[in-house]
C-alpha cells in the first residue's frame, strides 16, 4: 500500500524567511497530493493541493512542486509570518487505492515555528 | 452551511465502556471518513464510506464499527473501549466522482479512555 514520509518533523525559521517541507510517496499510481495546515487544537484545513498532471502550483505565498519520477513533492512558503506557525501535513492518494478513490495516506507532520 | 459537525467535543470513557461518535455533513458529499490522530502523529484512516449503505475498512479499523444509513450522517461506534483508543477523532467528507477531491474535516472529538 501507499506510504508517505515527511521531513523535517520540526522547522524553525525567522519571520520573512522561506520554509520548505518535503514528502516522498511509494505508490507510483498516486495522483493527488494535498497539504493541510493544522493549528493547535483545531481541525486540519486544506491549504493547497496538486494533481499528478502538473508539476507546480502556486497560491500567493504558498507553492507546491511535484516530481513524479522521484516520487516526491514539496511545500514552499515564502515570506513567512508568525500566523504561519502550525503543523503541516502532506498526503497522497492513489486512484484505486484499496478499491476506491480518495483514500488519503498522511505524512507524520511538520511543526513549523516562525520566530518574530 | 455548517459543513462537517461532530459531537461530542470531549469525552472520557472507562475501560470497557461503549460510545458512539456522531458526524454529520450538509454539503451533500458522497464520501465520508473517520480518522484518528494520536499525539504528534498524522491522521490514520479508520473507516470510510462511498455512499449510503456502503462502508469499508481503512488502515486501523480494529475496535470500531460504522454505519451509513443516510448521506448526511456517519457515526463511529466504539465497543469495549481500551486505553489505546485515546485519541482525537476527526470526521471528514468529500465529493468524489472518480478523481480525488478536497476532504473537509470536522472539529474533532477528543476521547480519553481511563
Amino acid at each position: 500500500g501507499e506510504n508517505v514520509e515527511q521531513h523535517p518533523s520540526t522547522l524553525s525559521v525567522q519571520e520573512g524567511d522561506s520554509a520548505v517541507i518535503k514528502c516522498t510517496y511509494s505508490d507510483s499510481a498516486s495522483n493527488y497530493f494535498p497539504w493541510y495546515k493544522q493549528e493547535l487544537g483545531k481541525r486540519p484545513q486544506l491549504i493547497i493541493d496538486i494533481r499528478s498532471n502538473v508539476g507546480e502550483k502556486k497560491d500567493q505565498r504558498i507553492a507546491v512542486t511535484l516530481n513524479k519520477t522521484a516520487k516526491h513533492f514539496s511545500l514552499h512558503i515564502t515570506e513567512t509570518q508568525p500566523e504561519d506557525s502550525a503543523v503541516y501535513f502532506c498526503a497522497a492518494t492513489s486512484p484505486f487505492y484499496g478499491g476506491a478513490t480518495n483514500k488519503l495516506i498522511f505524512g507524520t507532520g511538520t511543526l513549523l515555528a516562525v520566530q518574530p | 452551511n455548517a459543513g462537517v459537525t461532530q459531537t461530542p467535543k470531549f469525552r472520557i470513557l472507562k475501560i470497557g465502556q461503549s460510545m458512539t461518535l456522531q458526524c454529520a455533513q450538509d454539503m451533500n458529499h458522497n464520501y465520508m471518513y473517520w480518522y484518528r490522530q494520536d499525539p504528534g502523529m498524522g491522521l490514520k484512516l479508520i473507516y470510510y464510506s462511498v455512499g449510503a449503505g456502503i462502508t469499508d475498512k481503512g488502515e486501523v479499523p480494529n475496535g470500531y464499527n460504522v454505519s451509513r444509513s443516510t448521506t448526511e450522517d456517519f457515526p463511529l461506534r466504539l465497543e469495549l473501549a481500551a486505553p489505546s483508543q485515546t485519541s482525537v477523532y476527526f470526521c471528514a467528507s468529500s465529493w468524489a466522482t472518480g478523481s480525488p477531491d478536497t476532504q473537509y474535516f470536522g472539529p474533532g472529538t477528543r476521547l480519553t479512555v481511563l
